[in-house]
């Protein structure tokens, strides 16, 4: 198994839909994280969850939702998306402590909102 | 605030021409990390470095090397005798600890390097 896993690699959406995006690291880190990368922005850091334990949330509308069921899982359930909510979502690991270490990333989710 | 300023968008070079990606930050705690992350066509960012603020030695891994200076607050990247394969999107990376890891991601360079 690689590093930190994500699926579906690509998602297609109506606005109405609802739909789940699944990330599982196999690296024994304690803190995943959640972002977003749109064509003509930088990478847009969501949410952070230490040891399963949510500690950021950066101002990200309601319709996204995360979920970090363990410290090797972590899900972002999508609801009434927008068109510009299109982007590519990565997901990340790292050891938290005691240091800031590197982060590791999957291969992301190419979701299109139609 | 922190604040992370790739200020070269794209860069086209001939494989086996030397490239310095820049990168400049802006941050007013002591103790910070820089990192480097090069993204291929495929997606997946893929780690490259990470210097810490009180490190200033420069580093050189193969055809890599990295110059970071605290006075210029600059953390650049060189590739030396290019490959097509370094061909990819790279990011440079601000990290303070406040809690949480929050990395905050420069705009990218995105690197071609032509046969």
């Amino acid at each position: 198994e690689t590093g930190v896993t994500q699926t579906p690699r690509h998602l297609v959406m109506g606005m109405t839909n609802k739909k789940s995006l699944k990330c599982e690291q196999h690296l024994g880190h304690n803190a995943m994280y959640w972002y977003k990368q749109s064509a003509k922005k930088p990478l847009e850091l969501m949410f952070v969850y230490n040891f399963k334990e949510q500690t950021e949330n950066n101002s990200v509308p309601s319709r996204f939702s995360p979920e970090c069921p363990n410290s090797s899982h972590l899900f972002l359930h999508l609801h009434t998306l927008q068109p510009e909510d299109s982007a590519l979502y990565l997901c990340a690991s790292s050891q938290r402590e005691p240091v800031v270490n590197e982060q590791f990333f999957g291969p992301g989710t190419r979701l299109t909102v139609l | 605030a922190q604040k992370v300023t790739q200020a070269q968008t794209e860069i086209s070079v001939v494989e086996k021409e030397d490239v310095t990606l820049d990168c400049v930050y802006e941050t007013r705690d002591t103790t910070y990390y820089l990192f480097w992350y090069k993204q291929p066509p495929s997606g997946e960012l893929v780690f490259l470095i990470r210097r810490n603020s009180f490190d200033e030695q420069n580093e050189i891994s193969g055809r890599y090397s990295w110059n970071f200076q605290k006075s210029t607050s600059s953390f650049n990247f060189t590739i030396t005798a290019s490959q097509v394969v370094d061909s990819a999107v790279y990011f440079c990376a601000l990290s303070v600890f406040q809690g949480a890891q929050k990395l905050v991601f420069g705009q990218g360079t995105r690197l071609t390097i032509n046969p």
